[in-house]
Order: C-alpha cells, then structure tokens, then sequence
C-alpha cells in the first residue's frame, strides 16, 4: 500500500496571503488528523476529519481550516498568513477499525516558510 | 489534561553505545496507548512502537527495547549498540480515548529527544 501523501513539500508564501495544503491518506483510512511542528511549540494537533467532517479541533485560530472530500482525501488551508505560522506541517491517517484503528501513520510533511 | 514530558533535549553518543531515552506521561484516563515516533531529517514521522495501558510487559525489536512502567509513568527508549543511521529526533506520545466511537486518537508529543551518534 503507499504511505500518506502530502503536497506540496515546501511552500513559500508572504505574510497575508492565504495557504491550501493538501493530503492523501492510505487507501482505506478515512480518518485524516493534520499537526503543526514548530521548534517553539512543538507538535500540535490541528484537527481531524472523518466522513468528510470535522470531528476533533485543537486550540488554534480560525485562520486555520481543512476539508475532507468523499475520496477521503484533505485539505488545510491558512488565511491570512503569518510569520509565526511557518512550520512544518503533519498529516496522518488512521483505518477505520481493526487492530490498528489507533495508530496514526504520517506523510512527510509541508514545510511553509512564510516571509 | 494529557502531558508527555522528555526531559532529555539533546544526547549525543559514540556509535555502539547503548542509550537510553526518558518518557514521563500523565493522563486522567485509564485506557491509553503511548508511541515512540522517529523523525529523521527528511521530517517524516516513522512509526517504532505502540503500548495500550493494559500491557506493561517490555518489548524488543532487533536493538530496540522499551521499559514501560505504568507506576511511575514511565516509557523508556533504549537502543543497544546505536549506529550513526539512529541520528534522529524521537518523539513520546500519548493518544487518550476517543470521545467519538471509532474516531482517531489524538496525539500528544513530547518535546523530542534529538539523538546524535558520533562514528
């Protein structure tokens, strides 16, 4: 099976503009949870969507926003960039049921520099 | 309220020493798993190990090995014999139960470890 996709890898945007990130997850896994790393704070959870619906949100602004589409796939976007948001930035999916319906498997990531 | 704390930032060691990496969880909840994660420098996360609340025997893979120890809220890392390619930063964290049925466990992270071996 392939891993979970992320485009792109590296973005460079400016202050104010706005960002869309994307994700595919491994074939079968519906649920997609993005994080935020940063060397400041670490990583952090985003949020998470199953169904195509937003069904866990962590502690950031509503700057932050993602979809899920009926393929499974997601999407992030920023608006409003700013400095502080550069970071890299995390998806993982997780199957359904199973075994291993807790476990989170992780792309490699896009790395937003924001000037 | 879930916290991960590593207290190790940086260690660094000559190849073929044994190290060990420090976890400390806190949680409220009873049923909970903990993960150890890689992050080589090409940023992905790559998945080592996972422990539920209810398995407190230690594992073993090839040099890794892990010490869990639910009385003192501990997860330890070590590798045995480490090698240049383990330079990497690990990563302890703790998912907690879901509070939707069937929806993914939220991760917390510690801080890191970064791993330096020296040849």
């Amino acid at each position: 099976k392939a891993g979970v996709t992320q485009t792109p890898r590296y973005l460079i945007k400016t202050r104010g503009q706005q960002v869309t990130l994307s994700c595919s997850p491994i074939s079968g896994h519906r649920s997609v949870s993005w994080y935020q790393q940063t060397p400041g704070q670490g990583l952090q959870f985003l949020f998470e969507y199953f169904s195509e619906t937003q069904r866990n949100k962590g502690n950031f602004p509503g700057r932050f926003s993602g979809r899920q589409f009926s393929n499974s796939r997601s999407e992030m976007n920023v608006s409003t960039l700013e400095l502080g948001d550069s970071a890299l930035y995390l998806c993982a999916s997780s199957p359904e049921q199973g075994a291993r319906s807790n476990e989170q498997f992780f792309g490699p990531g896009t790395r937003l520099t924001v000037l | 309220a879930q916290k991960v704390t590593q207290a190790q930032t940086e260690i660094s060691v000559v190849e073929k020493e044994d190290v060990t990496l420090d976890c400390v969880y806190e949680t409220r909840d009873t049923t909970y798993y903990l993960f150890w994660y890689k992050q080589p420098p090409s940023g992905e996360l790559v998945f080592l190990i996972r422990r539920n609340s209810f398995d407190e025997q230690n594992e073993i893979s090839g040099r890794y090995s892990w010490n869990f120890q639910k009385s003192t809220s501990s997860f330890n890392f070590t590798i045995t014999a480490s090698q240049v390619v383990d330079s990497a930063v690990y990563f302890c964290a703790l998912s907690d139960t879901p509070q939707v049925r069937g929806s993914a466990r939220q991760l917390t992270f510690g801080s890191g470890t970064q791993l330096t071996v020296l040849p």
